[in-house]
C-alpha cells in the first residue's frame, strides 16, 4: 500500500536553482494538494487540483508553479529558489465521494525537506 | 480573520497517563473540523473528523468533543503510550471560501 510517494525526500539547492519535487497517489482520487510546513505555522496550501486537468491556487502560490500531469501524478515545480522556500514540502491527496473536497480526508506524502542556502 | 488556534503548543506526560489537547476556532460558517496525527518525519493522517452537529466521538482512546457555541474542541488521549508522542493537528473546515484552516498543532511527547 504505497498511497502517496513524494520523491526526493531531501533536496539542497542553492539560490536561484530550479526543480521539480514529484508526486504520485495509487489511490485514484480525484484531488491532489501541494502544502509548506514550517515550524511553529500551520500547513499552508500552495496548489490544489480539485480533478485532472484543473489546478488553483491556494494561499502561498507565489514562486511555484504547478503539473497535474494525469489523475495520478502532480508536481510542483520551484523557478529560481529562494532562501524562505525553505521548508518542508507535502503532497496529499483525496477522494470526493459524498461532498466537497474540503469536507474529506486527505492523505498525506512523508514529505520533501528542502534548504535553499 | 477565519483562524484555528491550539494549546498547549507543546505537552510533556508520562506513559499511561492521560491528556487533553485544546483547539478553539474562529472559523463561521463551518462543515466540519478534523483531527490529523503527524509522528516526526511523516506526513499527517486523519485520526478522527466532527460535523457542527456533533459533540463527541471515538477513535479507540482517542476521543474528539466539540462545543459549536464557543468553538471549541478537545482531543482527549487515555492511557497514553510511547507511539501517541506525535503532533496533533486539528483543522477546520470554511464553507464560506471553501478553505482549510490548519491549526500549528500540539507537540505531545510521551516519557516511559
Amino acid at each position: 500500500n504505497a498511497g502517496v510517494t513524494q520523491t526526493p525526500k531531501f533536496q539542497v539547492l542553492k539560490t536561484g536553482q530550479s526543480m521539480t519535487l514529484q508526486c504520485a497517489q495509487d489511490m485514484n482520487h480525484n484531488s491532489m494538494y501541494w502544502y509548506r510546513q514550517d515550524p511553529g505555522m500551520g500547513l499552508r496550501l500552495i496548489y490544489y487540483s480539485a480533478s485532472e486537468g484543473t489546478t488553483d491556487k491556494g494561499e502561498v502560490p507565489n514562486g511555484y508553479n504547478v503539473s497535474r500531469l494525469n489523475k495520478r501524478e502532480f508536481s510542483l515545480r520551484l523557478e529560481s529558489a529562494a532562501p524562505s522556500q525553505t521548508s518542508v514540502y507535502f503532497c496529499a491527496s483525496s477522494g470526493t465521494t459524498g461532498g466537497n473536497w474540503i469536507d474529506q480526508p486527505q492523505h498525506f506524502g512523508d514529505g520533501t525537506r528542502l534548504s535553499i542556502l | 480573520k477565519n483562524q484555528v488556534e491550539q494549546s498547549p503548543q507543546s505537552l510533556i506526560i508520562l506513559e499511561g497517563k492521560n491528556c487533553t489537547l485544546q483547539c478553539n476556532y474562529t472559523v463561521s460558517p463551518f462543515s466540519n473540523l478534523r483531527w490529523y496525527k503527524q509522528d516526526t518525519g511523516r506526513g499527517p493522517v486523519s485520526l478522527t473528523i466532527m460535523t457542527f452537529s456533533e459533540n463527541t466521538k471515538s477513535n479507540g482512546r482517542y476521543t474528539a468533543t466539540l462545543d459549536a457555541d464557543t468553538k471549541q474542541s478537545s482531543l482527549h488521549i487515555t492511557a497514553s503510550q510511547l507511539s501517541d508522542s506525535a503532533s496533533y493537528i486539528c483543522v477546520v473546515s470554511a464553507i464560506s471560501n471553501y478553505q482549510l484552516i490548519w491549526g500549528a498543532g500540539t507537540k505531545l511527547i510521551i516519557k516511559p
